[in-house]
């Protein structure tokens, strides 16, 4: 059984230009997070999604990020018009539930962002 | 809100000794608690939960912790370390009310060094 499966691994992106992040979360798992790393801040939560559903986004910002777990394929984070302050290490875990003792959040290895 | 504290940025432990990293939360109940290591340029792994019952919990590669409701604490131990634990350690909690609303809230983390 695969681990959550993220890619790209790293992502260079200048400003301006948009960035897509995917997540394929572990088999029989449907319900995702996003988390970004960033340095001197650690982990913080941007988003919860089960198919086809944003259940918790309060942690995304307002503009420029967005994110959606289709019916069919992975999820994806996208982030349009990158700026520096977007460099970061994104995250995206997977759990069997969202609640109870099978809430379990598993890692991928993450996407590490660059924007030049 | 939750929050996470580990007060101990970095520590510094000799290969075969014994280590503690510290964790408290603020909640007004009982969290799901967790710990993971992340080593360089790599996700989360996770070593070990606690819901409920049993206030000892026993997780991979030789680690426990705690759960201690008095002190709102969660303290990672293992009694003899190896070369291969140097990483950094994240303590997590989620307040478990459902839905995994607000995602898990983690601590700025730990950086272990062993020391030959």
């Amino acid at each position: 059984n695969a681990g959550v499966m993220q890619n790209p691994r790293h992502l260079v992106r200048r400003r301006g230009q948009e960035a897509r992040l995917r997540c394929s979360p572990m088999k029989g798992h449907s319900h995702v997070y996003w988390y970004r790393q960033l340095p001197e801040e650690g982990l913080k939560f941007m988003v919860y999604l089960q198919k086809e559903n944003i259940i918790d986004e309060s942690g995304m910002p307002k503009e420029r990020f967005s994110a959606e777990f289709p019916k069919e394929g992975p999820s994806i984070l996208r982030i349009q018009q990158v700026v520096r302050g977007d460099s970061a290490a994104y995250f995206c875990a997977s759990s069997p539930t969202g609640a109870g003792e099978e809430y379990i959040p598993y890692f991928g290895a993450g996407t590490r962002l660059s924007v030049l | 809100a939750q929050s996470v504290t580990q007060p101990d940025i970095h520590i510094t432990v000799s290969e075969g000794a014994s280590l503690e990293l510290r964790c408290n939360y603020s909640y007004g109940a009982t969290p799901y608690l967790f710990w993971y290591v992340q080593s360089p340029g790599q996700g989360l792994q996770l070593l070990l939960k606690y819901f409920s019952g049993d206030t000892l919990v026993q997780g991979i590669k030789g680690f426990e912790a705690e759960f201690k409701r008095s002190q709102s604490s969660f303290n990672l131990r293992k009694p003899s370390v190896h070369w291969s634990d140097a990483a950094e350690y994240f303590c997590a909690v989620d307040t478990g009310t459902g839905g995994g609303a607000d995602g898990l809230t983690f601590g700025k983390g730990t950086h272990l060094i062993i020391q030959p």
